[in-house]
């Protein structure tokens, strides 16, 4: 099983600032990531996949990058709703999660 | 617009056999991949299965023995059977749906919490 692991687990950021999360696999998906938002109560949301593709109407301050074992989800100026926890998930070899980082007003 | 909503009962028996449906619409269920994941309260996401319109299907290797994926296309809907539930399969389930076997989850369900007690 490939394991995902997301780091940092918790990060504290202002509105209007950058925000930059890590998601590592423990072998090589290529490109066959995405990412997702979640806010309470709700069902996850894609945001990108195929590592650096934007989902439909996602927009542009979302962006992701990273190829192999290393990857990162830019949001580049945080709007108050993007505040909530974020998963990252291979599809390479069938389907694993990240823990999520939750993302925090600071 | 495509829809999914999740049925089924919210408290399930342990050792007993936990069902649920997802009814698709705005969309034919054809031609796409749905999958069932879950959520145990607090925590993270784990892939339970998937199945192609078509009745083939592939399972998470750590519940590939309980687990049973169907379709009936005629009602646009597909359901999952958990059989032999303890406590540790209390979560929220998820249906969603995929374009191909290698891309994200552009659908989902809004979930339900199904709670395995006696």
């Amino acid at each position: 099983e490939i394991v995902m692991t997301q780091s940092p687990a918790t990060l504290s950021v202002s509105p209007g600032e950058r925000a930059t999360l890590s998601c590592r696999a423990s072998q090589s998906v290529s490109s066959n990531l995405a990412w997702y938002q979640q806010k309470p109560g709700q069902a996850p949301r894609l945001l990108i996949y195929g590592a650096s593709t934007r989902a439909t109407g996602i927009p542009a301050r979302f962006s992701g990058s990273g190829s192999g074992t290393e990857f990162t989800l830019t949001i580049s100026s945080l709007q108050p709703e993007d505040f909530a926890v974020y998963y990252c998930q291979q599809y390479y070899s069938w389907y694993t999660f990240g823990q999520g980082t939750k993302l925090e007003i600071k | 617009q495509v829809q999914l909503q999740e049925s089924g009962p919210g408290l399930v028996k342990p050792s007993e056999t936990l069902s649920l449906t997802c009814i698709v619409s705005g969309g034919s269920i054809s031609s796409y991949y749905w999958s069932w994941i879950r959520q145990p309260p607090g925590k993270g996401l784990e892939w339970i299965g998937y199945m192609y319109h078509s009745g083939s299907t592939n399972y998470n290797p750590s519940l590939k023995s309980r687990v049973t994926i169907s379709v009936d296309t005629s009602k646009n809907q597909f359901s999952l059977r958990l059989s032999s539930v303890t406590a540790a399969d209390t979560a929220v389930y998820f249906c969603a749906r995929s374009v191909s076997q290698v891309s994200g989850y552009d659908y989902w369900g809004q979930g339900t919490l199904v709670t395995v007690s006696s």
